[in-house]
Formats: C-alpha cells, sequence, structure tokens
C-alpha cells in the first residue's frame, strides 16, 4: 500500500552507461516530480510532469529525461552517466499543495 | 539557487528540550511548508503556513512565519529521539506546484 514506490533502491553502475529509475504513485495525484539530493543534502527539483506539462529545471542535462507512460508512472532515464550524477533521486507526487516523496534511489556512478 | 537557508545546519539537543530551527527565503511566496526526512528515507511532509497567516500549531510542532522579514521558524517541543532527523523548510512561490527546498537542519535528539 506504499503510496509513491521508486525502483530500484540502489543503483551502482559505470560511467557512460544508460540507466533507468521508475516511480509509480497509487495516491491518484496529477503531479509528479523528480529531485536531486547531492552528498550535502540539497535538494534540487529536476522536473514536474502535470498533465502532459513538463517543466523542466534549466540546469538539468539534457541526458536526463523523464518519461510518463501513464498519470501514475513517471520514470527518470539517464544517458551516458557520469561521475557527478552520482546522488540520491526522489520521486514525489501531489495533488494540491503538499508533496508525498518516494523513498529514494541511491545511484553511485563508478 | 537555494530560495531558503535554514539556520543552524546542525542542532544537538537532549531529550524533553525544545529545538528551535529557522528558514531564510528570498523571493515572496504563497506557503512555506516544513519537511521531516529520516536517514535513508524519503521527505515527509510535516505542517503548511500561508503566506498570510503568521503561525500555526500541529501537535508538538509550532511553525512561525514573517512575510516582512522573509523568515520562519520551527518549533519542536518535548523532543523525543524519534525526532532526530533532517528538517527542511520549502517554499511555494510560483503556479507549477514546485517547490524550492531549503539546505536544512539536522537535528539529533540525545536520549
Amino acid at each position: 500500500d506504499t503510496a509513491v514506490s521508486q525502483t530500484p533502491k540502489y543503483l551502482v553502475t559505470q560511467m557512460g552507461n544508460d540507466k533507468s529509475i521508475k516511480c509509480e504513485q497509487n495516491l491518484g495525484h496529477d503531479t509528479m516530480y523528480w529531485y536531486k539530493q547531492d552528498s550535502k543534502k540539497f535538494l534540487k527539483i529536476m522536473f514536474s510532469y502535470n498533465n502532459k506539462e513538463l517543466i523542466i529545471n534549466e540546469t538539468v542535462p539534457n541526458r536526463f529525461s523523464p518519461k510518463s507512460p501513464d498519470k501514475a508512472h513517471l520514470n527518470l532515464h539517464i544517458n551516458s552517466l557520469e561521475l557527478g550524477d552520482s546522488a540520491v533521486y526522489f520521486c514525489a507526487s501531489s495533488t494540491q499543495e503538499t508533496q508525498y516523496f518516494g523513498p529514494g534511489t541511491r545511484l553511485l556512478v563508478l | 539557487s537555494q530560495q531558503g537557508e535554514e539556520d543552524p545546519q546542525a542542532l544537538s539537543i537532549q531529550e524533553g528540550e525544545n529545538a528551535t530551527m529557522n528558514c531564510s527565503y528570498k523571493t515572496s511566496i504563497n506557503n512555506l511548508q516544513w519537511y521531516r526526512q529520516n536517514s535513508g528515507r524519503g521527505l515527509v511532509h510535516l505542517i503548511l503556513i500561508r503566506s498570510n497567516e503568521r503561525e500555526k500549531h500541529s501537535g508538538r510542532l509550532r511553525v512561525t512565519l514573517d512575510t516582512s522579514k522573509k523568515s520562519s521558524s520551527l518549533l519542536i517541543t518535548a523532543s523525543r529521539a524519534a525526532d532526530t532527523a533532517s528538517y527542511f523548510c520549502a517554499t511555494d512561490a510560483g503556479s507549477a506546484r514546485q517547490l524550492t527546498f531549503g539546505s536544512g537542519t539536522q537535528l539529533t535528539v540525545l536520549p
């Protein structure tokens, strides 16, 4: 009965690889987000997706692309992974003002 | 850039004491929210205060908002070891339902 779930929980991969992180919410929310949290715990929004409208943080490299097959899912695909991509990635969803976060995916790029 | 800056970065207190964390932000906001993050977990929403409100309570939490100073504070009364976590303020300043998070305060409550 998890509200916002992410898979995988841990992801260790080599530089240059392409990987995806999946996110699903069963709350019926219409807006979903991806955040990146670095080693200093700074949390930065990467994308928000609402009714097929994608809002992209301008600082996000175009190697990152969100894909939403339906309203309950917002997956994150990352091409050509770099060392600096190592972080914890959080998915979240909201219907009004507050956001509900997933447990996070810990990505380590070697 | 970070909208919110939190102070202190880290706070260590004894169980039963009160903990106060402060948040400053830069632009006009619709509301300000506080979230808690336990180690290795996602963020959990605690409380929301709107720009036309000055104070709000929820259980042992008390939040104040001073829009003239662009600052907010979170008070946790009678702290417990289980309150040990990172606490983040987040501001809602636009129409895209996007939040901008502060740098967080790491609270440690010693038993």
